[in-house]
């Protein structure tokens, strides 16, 4: 499987702030996703990145909130903008490949917003 | 370092017992299941995965059945380790979507 990592690991910012998360892969993959995992709680999707067109994003997120960049088939951002202490969580990016299901996972951001 | 699993069910076993973590899917047409372990501190670990066409898959000390009638998933930990302590998560797939939907989740602390 790929080596996924992220950047930073962990960021405690302000409120009213934004913040960029980086992920990185070591070889080129097709899809490329990330996670939301709030304190205790499971793992829900924000948006599939797709390399050469906009996010596409689940419900209940927004693009003006969770902008998305893929510029190329390893690398990816996720800003969190604006930002609020409900913002508070680990964001996770994985990978997968077109036809297999699978999803690999990077280490996780962990935000707090104060 | 911070615990993800403060607010979800935990299964607590003694080192070398066997281990069954439950999972209740949502979807009744989803194709395909994963198993997924996170340590504190981690992301999510691929363990283990399940076409819906099957009932049974094995793998080194792991074992997922499916119940389709149910909409129930299970992984049976054999001979479990400290090392096997970690939150486990199932995920599902529908038809058609490439994104997983992830269940609540199971805490397993496993004691020397």
């Amino acid at each position: 499987s790929a080596v996924i990592s992220q950047k930073p690991s962990r960021d405690i910012c302000q409120r009213g702030t934004s913040l960029t998360i980086q992920c990185q892969v070591d070889s080129q993959v097709t899809m490329m996703f990330w996670y939301r995992q709030q304190p205790g709680q499971s793992l829900t999707l924000i948006a599939t990145a797709n390399q050469g067109s906009e996010a596409t994003y689940e419900s209940g997120f927004v693009i003006d909130k969770f902008p998305i960049s893929r510029p190329n088939l390893t690398f990816s951002t996720l800003t969190v903008s604006n930002m609020s202490p409900e913002d508070s969580s680990i964001y996770l990016c994985s990978v997968g490949s077109r036809g297999a299901y699978e999803q690999y996972f990077g280490p996780g951001t962990r935000l707090t917003v104060t | 370092g911070e615990s993800v699993g403060l607010h979800l069910p935990t299964l607590s076993v003694q080192e070398g017992d066997n281990s069954i973590i439950n999972c209740a899917y949502s979807n009744s047409a989803s194709d395909y299941f994963i198993w997924y372990k996170q340590e504190s501190g981690k992301g999510p670990q691929f363990i283990i995965d399940i076409r819906s066409n099957m009932d049974k898959r094995q793998g080194q000390r792991v074992t997922v059945l499916l119940n389709k009638t149910v909409k129930h998933l299970s992984l049976q930990i054999a001979a479990t380790q400290p090392g096997d302590s970690a939150v486990y998560f199932c995920a599902e797939i529908s038809p058609g979507y490439s994104t997983l939907t992830f269940g609540k989740g199971t805490m397993l602390l496993v004691s020397p």
